[in-house]
Formats: C-alpha cells, sequence, structure tokens
C-alpha cells in the first residue's frame, strides 16, 4: 500500500512544499514522482528516490529510502499546479499513491 | 527526441480483442524494463504488464492476468499488449513506460 499526504493543498507562487509518500513495507530507493496537469498523461519527474528524469526543472527533488519519500518544489510556479502521484518499485505489482492535488493561487 | 509512441487503441465490445503497440524512437528499447501502464478516468494509474529486456521475466497485475499477453520485438524497437476477453472495466488510456520516461498514451473504450 501507497499513501501520499497531503490529499490537497492550496499555495502561492514563490512558496516551498514538501509532498510526502509512505509505503507499507521497506522498497529500499525504488520509488518515483510523477506529475500529471490537467487533461494531460502522467509525466515522470522522479525515478529512484531521487534522479530527475530529462528536461525537469531544478526546483523538483526528490528524497528518501525504505519507507518514507518526499517531493520537494522549492519554489512554486504556476505551471505546477497538478496532481502529484508516487510510485513504489520496489516490488511486483508496482502500485501508486492515490496522489496529492497541488493547487496554486 | 527520444518517443514512446503507442497505438491500436479504440472502441471495442465486451469479449473483444484489441492489440496495442509501442514503438521507440531515438533509443534502443532493447536495453530497458518495460511496462504497460493504464489510467481509467479519474483514477491513479496502475501497472498491468511488465516485462525484461530479453522477455525472460514478465508480470501481470491480477485485474489482467490470463487475459492480456505483453511481449516484446527488440530488433523491431517495439513493445505489444494483447487484450483479449475485454470488460467494461478495461476502459482507460494506456501507456508504455521505461522508469524515466511515458510515451502519450492510447485509448481503450470497452463499451457495447
Amino acid at each position: 500500500v501507497v499513501t501520499q499526504s497531503p490529499v490537497t493543498l492550496s499555495l502561492s507562487p514563490g512558496e516551498r512544499v514538501t509532498l510526502s509518500c509512505r509505503t507499507s513495507h521497506s522498497v529500499g530507493t525504488y520509488l518515483a514522482w510523477y506529475q500529471q496537469q490537467a487533461g494531460q498523461g502522467p509525466r515522470v519527474l522522479i525515478y529512484d528516490t531521487s534522479s530527475k528524469a530529462t528536461g525537469i526543472p531544478a526546483r523538483f527533488s526528490g528524497g528518501g529510502s525504505g519507507t518514507d519519500f518526499t517531493l520537494t518544489i522549492s519554489s512554486l510556479d504556476p505551471e505546477d499546479s497538478a496532481i502529484y502521484y508516487c510510485q513504489q518499485r520496489g516490488s511486483w505489482p508496482y502500485t501508486f499513491g492515490q496522489g496529492t492535488k497541488l493547487e496554486i493561487k | 527526441d527520444v518517443l514512446l509512441v503507442a497505438s491500436g487503441g479504440g472502441l471495442v465490445q465486451p469479449g473483444g480483442s484489441l492489440r496495442l503497440s509501442c514503438v521507440a524512437s531515438d533509443f534502443n528499447l532493447g536495453l530497458y524494463i518495460l511496462t504497460w501502464v493504464r489510467q481509467a478516468p479519474g483514477r491513479e494509474p496502475e501497472c498491468i504488464a511488465y516485462i525484461s529486456p530479453t522477455s525472460r521475466t514478465i508480470y501481470y497485475a491480477d485485474s489482467v492476468k490470463g487475459r492480456f499477453t505483453v511481449s516484446r520485438d527488440n530488433a523491431k524497437n517495439s513493445l505489444y499488449l494483447q487484450m483479449d476477453s475485454l470488460r467494461v472495466d478495461d476502459t482507460a488510456a494506456y501507456y508504455c513506460a521505461r522508469d524515466d520516461f511515458w510515451g502519450q498514451g492510447t485509448l481503450v473504450t470497452v463499451s457495447s
């Protein structure tokens, strides 16, 4: 089971935010983060806990290990408004959290 | 540009079949573990199939086991998903994916 928190949040441009993802068993560092903007498919932001996918802005960073992981956006941009999912890849079936909906005021 | 282009989706009746294809551009697909991921409207994504680079290791989600078959042809830089006995709850956007990159998806609608 993969649990994300918070479920929703509303923040202003320029603010810093940290999203949380917790897994029910250790997945080592096999944890990925995705961004899904309205009407689009998910985009890989971070894989293997902290490796950034190609083209992802520097303001996105990932951390953690074992069962507790974070995605940090250092300075929010209006285009960051989206649903963020984490996914464990430590064991099959790979499973996603329910998502965190981030609104930029 | 690195691309994964999925195709083969469409409207099909319950009990019918579809074959999805995914072609890679600008990289050697044969070097990567690949997965098929689907996302039903308003739901989180679901990983439904996994295939290792040589096809030696294959996994399925319980929701599709016995009905879907994943395969690959590394010489053609392609990944496939044969979907049989389709059900209404298989309706979703289907994506081919590697660890750091997803394709654009193809829509499957199962309806009478």
